[in-house]
């Protein structure tokens, strides 16, 4: 399978607390992105970086990438009760994305 | 701009009978994804198509599972003689022509099938 995996595979944290999830991926990428999945719905495109980047930032989100480890993470800092939701990283092959298992992050008020 | 609509959002269907899902892309978009999320997975790439093309289908089950994206009207994903493993959230997702615009996908709300 060429299916990602993450880690962990479910966070609770406080509000205010970083969460950090991990993704690792298998194929060679163009890019690499993170969803969003809020319970029952459908994805939120969060933040995209290139295979020639290593770290990018956008708001509370910090995205680092490792191409030589085939890996990446996501830390969301100053967590929000509103963050809670599922993420999925995908990494950018071609024509397709190819998804990560997910991480449920639970942010407790 | 109206985002990706796909419809219905929710379908039961019985085993052996007939679903069929649609989706239409943003305004300007030609290219056309679907995914399938089983219960506490992943989205796993099904089918890529572009006005009346498959470019990768590589995804599909080889089996009762067909997709199409004519010239006029929404993507449709049809899905024959269902299964109870058929039941799971099918996302339609779409990109604007252009090798760099291909980077992002934008998704739709998702059609929840169950299969009694």
């Amino acid at each position: 399978s060429q299916q990602g995996e993450e880690d962990p595979q479910a966070l609770s944290i406080q509000e205010g607390e970083n969460a950090t999830m991990n993704c690792s991926y298998k194929t060679s990428i163009n890019n690499l992105q993170w969803y969003r999945q809020n319970s029952g719905r459908g994805l939120v495109h969060l933040i995209l970086i290139r295979s020639n980047e290593r770290e990018k930032h956008s708001g509370r989100l910090r995205v680092t990438l490792d191409t030589s480890k085939k890996s990446s993470s996501l830390l969301i800092t100053a967590s929000r009760a509103a963050d809670t939701a599922s993420y999925f990283c995908a990494s950018h092959n071609t024509d397709k994305l190819i998804f990560g298992t997910g991480t449920r992050l639970q942010v407790f008020p | 701009n109206a985002g990706v609509m796909q419809n219905p959002r929710h379908l039961v269907r019985r085993r052996g009978q007939e679903a069929r899902l649609r989706c239409s892309p943003m305004k300007g978009h030609s290219h056309v994804y679907w995914y399938r999320q089983l219960p506490e997975e992943g989205l796993k790439f099904m089918v890529y198509l572009q006005k009346e093309n498959i470019i990768d289908e590589s995804g599909m089950p080889k089996e009762r599972f067909s997709a199409e994206f004519p010239k006029e009207g929404p993507s449709i994903l049809r899905i024959q003689q269902v299964v109870r493993g058929d039941s799971a959230a099918y996302f339609c997702a779409s990109s604007p022509p252009g090798l760099s615009s291909q980077d992002t996908q934008y998704f739709g709300p998702g059609t929840r099938l169950t299969v009694l």
